[in-house]
């Protein structure tokens, strides 16, 4: 969906380095999220932000940070980065009036 | 956040013939919604479902949520090719998050 966009759309880096995954959005929701997808698993809630003031863990946020930066910008920052942190990472938006979820085109990471 | 399963995992078809997949919980559920992720692709939104008993249908997929909101199913009748994918359920918890079932890969032999 183009309203909401990511970059880098693949990244390879090595292990302890910093990365961060950026996200964008021009459907004015106040809601976003991050989740990682793994083969087999789903897509697994990392954190979510129903404003700018407002960050929540998700199921998985061990190792993972995050930055409201404004109500359209929501950034994912590995501080550190490990090998099973390899996967792909989706951001996504909500509809408040039907809690639909938008989501964006997904940043595929390797961590070697 | 609410915990459910879905099965099967996988499934083949030949085009033309039918395709269920189930979402099962151990625990009540306020609302359950359902994506789908083409190959390569990321999740659309496809329906959110609400009430007790409730069928939504669209084309040729049929959603339900169970009598006692523990269990929801998506049936799609005469594949065809373009319903290739992962379908995914996902339960809404109480702060409004989601937490997506491991998803059914379905696959549309011609």
């Amino acid at each position: 969906d183009a309203d909401v966009t990511q970059t880098p759309r693949n990244r390879i880096t090595k292990t302890g380095k910093r990365i961060m995954l950026e996200c964008s959005q021009t459907k004015g929701h106040d809601r976003m999220y991050w989740y990682r997808q793994d083969p087999g698993l789903g897509l697994r809630l990392i954190y979510y932000s129903f404003d700018v003031k407002d960050i929540n863990k998700g199921e998985i946020s061990d190792g993972y940070s995050v930055s409201r930066q404004a109500q359209a910008k929501f950034s994912l920052s590995l501080e550190s980065a490990i090998p099973n942190q390899t996967a792909l990472y989706f951001c996504a938006t909500s509809d408040p009036s039907n809690n639909e979820q938008f989501f964006g085109p997904g940043t595929r990471l390797t961590v070697l | 956040g609410q915990q459910v399963m879905q099965i099967p995992q996988y499934q083949h078809v030949q085009e033309g013939e039918d395709f269920t997949t189930y979402c099962n919980s151990s625990t009540t559920l306020s609302n359950i919604q359902w994506y789908k992720q083409r190959p390569g692709g990321h999740p659309v939104f496809l329906i959110q479902l609400v009430k007790s008993g409730e069928v939504k249908k669209q084309k040729r997929l049929t959603f339900q949520f169970g009598e006692a909101k523990k269990n929801s199913s998506l049936h799609i009748t005469a594949t065809q090719t373009t319903d290739v994918g992962t379908y995914f359920c996902a339960p809404m918890g109480s702060a409004r998050q989601l937490t997506f079932g491991s998803g059914t890969q379905l696959t549309v032999l011609p």
